[in-house]
């Protein structure tokens, strides 16, 4: 089956540290570019991170530019969001997803089912 | 950044009608090496991640009903649905992924009058 399947969410302190992750299966994940997409509850969509099918390069909102970094394995298909200087504000669902195949580079025809991530004291 | 404005930010709409969204980007999102306009289509239903209707602004994904179209070009795009059905119940956002960040408009909230 062809999925996503996003962990490593959960409660974490404003300033602390959080890494997510994202787990590929059914299509060959290294020959697509994939990015993550946060939802703040009750809030629209807003794209945040994408790394091109090498992991050559690499793309930030300015939002979490400096604090964000964006990386893959392709060789355990996972892709992975190492969050530092977490803010409140960085409160969300933080959804995988990958490009649709012929549609351009951050068309996402595939997405996981999302990870939450809640930045408090 | 390029900026995207959909309106109106909720619809309603009888059952059997057309809806109509808008979205505009602040700088044109029509490439000129493939003349293809880099704007994307989603639906989201509540509980659920976001689900790709139309890519390169009037193709339809695999799957999605062709109830659902797009069309628009440069920087004016709409998604219409006909014949509205109680499935299509739901908030749907536009997408410009010209270039990175590739921003995402701020919904429509559709429903059912």
């Amino acid at each position: 089956e062809v999925q996503l399947v996003e962990s490593g969410g959960g409660l974490e302190q404003p300033g602390g540290s959080l890494r997510v992750s994202c787990v590929a299966s059914g299509f060959s994940f290294s020959s697509y570019a994939m990015s993550w997409v946060r939802q703040a509850p009750g809030k629209g969509l807003e794209w945040v991170s994408a790394i091109v099918d090498t992991g050559g390069n690499t793309y930030y909102a300015d939002s979490v530019r400096g604090r964000f970094a964006i990386s893959r394995d392709n060789s355990k298909n996972t892709l992975f969001l190492q969050m530092n200087s977490l803010r409140a504000d960085d409160t969300a669902v933080y959804y995988c997803a990958r490009e649709k195949a012929g549609g351009g580079f951050g068309a996402f025809g595939l997405w996981g089912q999302g990870t939450m991530v809640t930045v408090s004291s | 950044d390029i900026v995207m404005t959909q309106s109106p930010d909720s619809l309603a709409v009888s059952l059997g009608e057309r809806a109509t969204i808008n979205c505009k980007s602040s700088q044109s999102v029509l490439h000129s090496s493939n003349n293809n306009n880099y704007l994307a289509w989603y639906q989201q239903k509540p509980g659920q991640p976001p689900k790709l209707l139309i890519y390169w602004a009037s193709t339809r994904e695999s799957g999605v009903p062709d109830r659902f179209s797009g069309s628009g070009s440069g920087t004016d795009f709409t998604l219409t649905i006909d014949s509205l059905q109680a499935e299509d119940v739901a908030v749907y956002y536009c997408q410009q992924h010209y270039s990175p960040p590739n921003t995402f408009g701020q919904g429509t909230k559709l429903e059912i009058k």
